[in-house]
């Protein structure tokens, strides 16, 4: 997702579903690619990474698919918790480590 | 240990102080960074140092000085700061500089508000 204005992009689910998290990266010779969730006070924290020469890379309730084609990124979260609720990041890397704008995932009880 | 800490956790400073920002790893990581991140935006790089020895400076002030004195710190001097500094500072870390798995890990940040 893009930010627009000051206000990052809000998903809101319920309990249970599931949710998906979008990111448009910007260089096309980036060969790593990372998800972060930031709670608020507190750092980055790493969820799941997948390499250029992957399209689709699997975790506990995560999953990351990659689209070279369009550039795109997806956080897929199953079962959604309300734990879950945080802001997420796409960060790829290309001799350094540049993070997307960012998305607020809120999970309603 | 598998963290980065910083300290301090939050920091109010004038704008003639100096004070300085720490950051400590023990997970045997080369590869140390400063990001700034301001309210609603993603962390942006400012310094990354490799084997103790700056590598990466993404065009910051002067007024912004990082040190790397051994493999497990990193420092950020801060003087004659100003309001728009404001903001939480991360530190982070990672194996070395080659593209790795895990990624980087972060600090949990020092709030510094510049009044």
């Amino acid at each position: 997702g893009e930010s627009v204005g000051l206000h990052l992009p809000t998903l809101s689910v319920q309990e249970g579903d599931n949710s998906i998290i979008n990111c448009a990266y910007s260089n096309s010779a980036s060969d790593y690619f990372i998800w972060y969730k930031q709670e608020s006070g507190k750092g980055p924290q790493f969820i799941i990474d997948i390499r250029s020469n992957m399209d689709k890379r699997q975790g506990q309730r995560v999953t990351v698919l990659l689209n070279k084609t369009v550039k795109h990124l997806s956080l897929q979260i199953a079962a959604t918790q309300p734990g879950d609720s945080a802001v997420y990041f796409c960060a790829e890397n290309l001799n350094k480590l540049v993070f997307g704008a960012g998305t607020i995932l809120r999970v309603k009880s | 240990d598998t963290e980065v800490t910083q300290t301090p956790k939050h920091l109010v400073m004038g704008m003639t102080n100096k004070k300085s920002l720490k950051c400590e790893q023990h997970m045997g990581h080369r590869a140390m960074y400063w990001y700034k991140q301001k309210a609603k935006k993603p962390p942006e790089l400012m310094f990354v140092y490799s084997y103790e020895k700056l590598s990466i400076n993404e065009s910051v002030p002067s007024r912004f000085s990082p040190e790397c004195p051994n493999s497990s710190l990193l420092n950020l001097h801060l003087h004659a700061l100003q309001p728009e500094d404001s903001a939480l500072y991360l530190c982070a870390s990672s194996q070395d500089r080659r593209v790795g798995a895990g990624g980087y890990t972060f600090g949990s940040g020092t709030r510094l508000t510049v009044v």
